[in-house]
């Protein structure tokens, strides 16, 4: 299995306030993603990083900032959390640019904004 | 951009062997994958199809057709242990960015 880890896999936060998820790989993998899943949407990006410090957004973005200051680590954050952020967070890895490397994704962290 | 459909719900019994489609329209095609996911857990990558044709890989297969935006995923001898979701997902320009369909949930019964 990859090595990534997500942390924390649960939380409840209240609306407002600010909330950061984190996702750690041992793999050394260039890129990484953070997805978001809902019931009926399916898994939507929300941003990516292609390298350290090197970060664009993916479909979903508003309301979310990110940062990748170390190859192993990418934090996604709710600046203020709102109900609508309610949702399952995966990060996933891959290794290449190339469209057939395929993802490897982390557990998930279920976030519920309250 | 990429548009993708597959049905939401399938059901099965155990032993059998089902189909599940899945449609895209994409202003460039870099292939298409198959994940499978199990309720609670992370997707896992089953396949990638870039040209026409099948390709199968133990008691899963995968097709292709680039001309008719389609592909499935066959699950032959279905086990109960293949009760999950299975997402179709298309590449996005560059960076493997992953669009996905919202997945069909495959319920495998005795």
């Amino acid at each position: 299995d990859a090595g990534i880890t997500q942390s924390p896999r649960h939380k409840v936060t209240e609306t407002g306030t600010p909330v950061t998820l984190r996702c750690h790989q041992t793999e050394n993998h260039r890129y990484m993603y953070w997805y978001r899943q809902d019931p009926g949407h399916g898994l939507r990006l929300i941003h990516y990083s292609y390298g350290v410090k090197d970060t664009d957004k993916g479909e979903v973005s508003d309301g979310y900032s990110v940062s990748r200051s170390k190859t192993e680590d990418f934090l996604l954050t709710l600046e203020s959390a709102t109900s609508s952020q309610t949702s399952v967070y995966f990060c996933a890895i891959s290794p290449g640019r190339s469209s057939n490397t395929e993802a490897f994704f982390g557990q998930g962290t279920r976030l519920t904004v309250v | 951009g990429q548009n993708i459909d597959q049905p939401t719900e399938m059901t099965a019994t155990e032993g059998a062997i089902v189909q599940i489609n899945c449609t895209y329209q994409t202003s460039g095609f870099n292939g298409l994958f198959w994940y499978q996911q199990h309720a609670g857990e992370a997707p896992t990558f089953l396949s990638y199809n870039v040209l026409d044709g099948l390709e199968e890989k133990g008691r899963f297969s995968s097709f292709l057709s680039r001309s008719k935006g389609y592909s499935y995923l066959l699950l032959k001898e279905l086990q109960m242990k293949d009760s999950a979701s299975y997402l179709c997902a298309v590449p996005n320009t560059g960076f493997q960015k992953l669009v996905f369909g919202t997945g069909t949930r495959l319920l495998v019964s005795p």
